[in-house]
């Protein structure tokens, strides 16, 4: 079936690189996304990735997906205090964001100074 | 950018009432539009497709009469829960589906229904 899994936690140093990672289960997916989430608040769509591509960059945002071993990853350069939140991984089945998306558990990133 | 607004933002209610949740896409048409719902520190979970003019699509697991979904116009959808009960508590999410060169879904901020 269709799962998507996270690691719950992850803790890095302001002004080091966040590297928060994924995988997947269904090689069918063909967008795959991550999500921030704030405390309270709702999602807000950080970047994606068409399964046919391997990276994308956007400033500080790295997206790494390797489809071989159903593996996506995020990296945040330059971590602030303001990068803390959740963030969720997600692909959408289908051949359109029109699709469902499923989630995963999210990652809750926090920054120490 | 896309925007879609919720209201209310929180309510809190009595067991056995019903409550309604809009959601609305403000700069742009959602034919299609989700209602998901998030416990405390889990995941969203999608529970409809909400289709403008046409019935809504439940995933399973979703009573339809519990959560009631209407899709009236192109920029609004709404969620009634009916006779709320405590643990029809969560916070609910809507997103509505930008199409166009790339069809995007835009999130809602959420709506935190807690049901005494």
């Amino acid at each position: 079936g269709e799962d998507v899994e996270q690691s719950l936690f992850l803790s890095v140093r302001e002004g080091d690189s966040s590297v928060i990672n994924c995988t997947y289960t269904d090689s069918s997916s063909t967008y795959l996304y991550w999500y921030k989430q704030e405390p309270g608040a709702g999602l807000q769509l950080l970047t994606y990735i068409f399964s046919n591509m391997d990276m994308k960059q956007d400033q500080r945002l790295t997206v790494l997906l390797n489809k071989k071993d159903k593996h996506l990853s995020l990296r945040i350069a330059d971590t602030q205090t303001g990068d803390s939140a959740i963030y969720f991984c997600a692909e959408s089945m289908g051949y359109s964001s029109a699709s469902k998306i499923i989630f995963g558990s999210g990652t809750r990133l926090s920054i120490r100074p | 950018g896309a925007v879609v607004s919720q209201h209310p933002s929180w309510v809190i209610c009595k067991s056995g009432t019903s409550v309604k949740i809009e959601c609305r896409s403000l700069d742009f048409q959602a034919t299609t539009m989700f209602w998901y719902r998030q416990f405390p520190k889990q995941s969203l979970m999608l529970m409809a497709t909400s289709n403008e003019g046409s019935k809504a699509t439940y995933e399973q697991g979703v009573e339809k009469d519990k959560f009631l979904i209407n899709h009236a116009s192109l920029t609004l959808s709404t969620l009634t829960v009916t006779s709320a009960h405590p643990e029809d508590s969560s916070f609910y999410i809507c997103s509505a589906l930008r199409e166009g060169t790339t069809d995007t879904q835009y999130f809602g901020p959420g709506t935190r229904l807690t049901v005494l």
